[in-house]
């Protein structure tokens, strides 16, 4: 089955660039999403690329695909201390629209 | 404001004892889910509806139990089979098959075993 990796942890200092990474092994996906968990609440989707772009970008945030390699990249430019929290990877789960495979969550931490 | 409504906020369970948690969506999403989350572990999901009274496992659903009534709601019990059930559950809805499947997520809840 599908399946999708990450590194657990990340620090940061304030105004630096911060690359969140991931690997997945499904290349069928359409879509592949990034997702933020702020402390003690659920998890909101941040953003995400069509399967068929290399980049997209949005505001401070560069999502890069490598579809050959199957990873998938999160920059966040001028990181900010409101940007620690945790962010997952996600792939869509077979034909069945709505399930995701997350990630095991890249804990941000940015530091002043 | 439209959203999805998760309670309680924590959950406490003593042995043997079946407990149920709450999720309210008032986004009329036709599917929602329930995933469960461990530190280091990611999400992890349980259980599954796409349509009121069909439901389908997950990748974890021994020692769970879902039902789902109405579209609104998805109530998950932890029974006491579970026997590691500490851990932050997560209630999730969306309207498949329309593109981009973003994810609507409630708060959570904290569930501990006494």
């Amino acid at each position: 089955g599908e399946d999708v990796e990450q590194s657990l942890f990340l620090s940061v200092r304030e105004g630096d660039s911060s690359v969140i990474n991931c690997t997945y092994t499904d290349s069928s996906s359409t879509y592949l999403y990034w997702y933020k968990q702020e402390p003690g609440a659920g998890l909101q989707l941040l953003t995400y690329i069509f399967s068929n772009m290399d980049m997209k970008q949005d505001q401070r945030l560069t999502v890069l695909l490598n579809k050959k390699d199957k990873h998938l990249s999160l920059r966040i430019a001028d990181t900010q201390t409101g940007d620690s929290a945790i962010y997952f990877c996600a792939v869509p789960w077979g034909n069945q629209g709505g399930k995701l495979i997350f990630g095991q969550g890249t804990e941000l931490s940015v530091k002043p | 404001d439209g959203g999805i409504t998760q309670s309680p906020k924590y959950l406490f369970r003593k042995e043997g004892q079946n407990v149920t948690l709450s999720c309210e969506q008032n986004l009329n999403h036709d599917a929602m889910y329930w995933y469960r989350q461990d530190p280091g572990q990611g999400l992890r999901l349980i259980y599954y509806s796409q349509i009121v009274n069909d439901f389908q496992k997950g990748d974890i659903a021994e020692g769970y139990s879902v039902s789902r009534e109405k579209k609104e709601s998805f109530p998950l019990t932890v029974t006491s089979a579970q026997k590691n059930p500490t851990a932050f559950y997560l209630c999730a809805s969306t309207t498949p098959g329309q593109g981009v499947e973003k994810l609507f997520f409630g708060s959570g809840t904290q569930l501990s075993v006494l």
